[in-house]
């Protein structure tokens, strides 16, 4: 089937503006995670959802950033009042039950704030 | 808190040579450790983890508790090992992984 996805691939926005990156995870993978990713580095982790609730929030850098996931599928993240520091690849990845099992990444969306 | 370090920005080897990409990481419980890899313009997939004791594409990597280590060898590289290896620790109750820097593997022919 059809691996995780994720739009849009590229976002360019200004200083101050609203974003909103989307997620669509593999089908039947209940557990799904947004990581950040800036150049140089590592994914750093932002959220875990279990279903529609999210299970984990601590990665979430501060109260600018916010993700849903209402039907426990596609998940939304949300940045409000954008920072040239939030330029970052943001990756999503789902797993099958979140257990400790295979994490499946997303090709991520480059986010570049001017 | 958790840390993965991975001290390699880059490891440039020929052909046929040995390769060993290594890891680190600080945890005082039972970690759970992987290798992630990301080819040119493909994301990121997981390579192996330490539970499955398995060998992939000829890597191999054991978890070493005394050296809090999880290095990545092969005996012999191939071109088509280029790309970028992560090593990600996770922990048990908690399902976010923990990714080091990663190390950009450069097999040259």
């Amino acid at each position: 089937g059809a691996g995780v996805s994720q739009t849009p691939s590229n976002k360019v926005t200004e200083k101050g503006k609203y974003v909103e990156l989307r997620c669509d995870p593999i089908s039947g993978h209940t557990a799904l995670y947004w990581y950040r990713q800036s150049l140089g580095q590592g994914p750093e982790f932002l959220i875990y959802f279990q279903g529609t609730g999210a299970a984990d929030d601590s990665g979430l850098p501060n109260d600018r950033f916010f993700a849903v996931r209402p039907e426990g599928s596609v998940s939304t993240l949300k940045i409000q009042r954008t920072e040239r520091g939030d330029s970052a690849v943001y990756l999503c990845a789902s797993s099958l039950s979140g257990g400790a099992e295979t994490q499946y990444f997303g090709p991520g969306t480059r986010l570049l704030v001017l | 808190a958790q840390r993965v370090t991975q001290p390699e920005k880059l490891l440039s080897v020929f052909k046929g040579a040995p390769v060993e990409l290594k890891c680190n990481y600080s945890y005082s419980g039972s970690p759970e450790l992987f290798w992630y890899v990301q080819y040119s313009r493909q994301r990121l997939q997981l390579l192996l983890r330490h539970i499955s004791r398995e060998s992939i594409k000829g890597f191999t990597a054991d978890l070493n508790k005394g050296e809090t280590s999880f290095h990545l060898k092969k005996p012999f590289a191939q071109e088509e090992d280029s790309a970028m290896y992560y090593c990600a620790l996770g922990v048990r109750g908690r399902r976010a992984l923990t990714f080091g820097s990663g190390t950009r593997l450069q097999v040259q022919p």
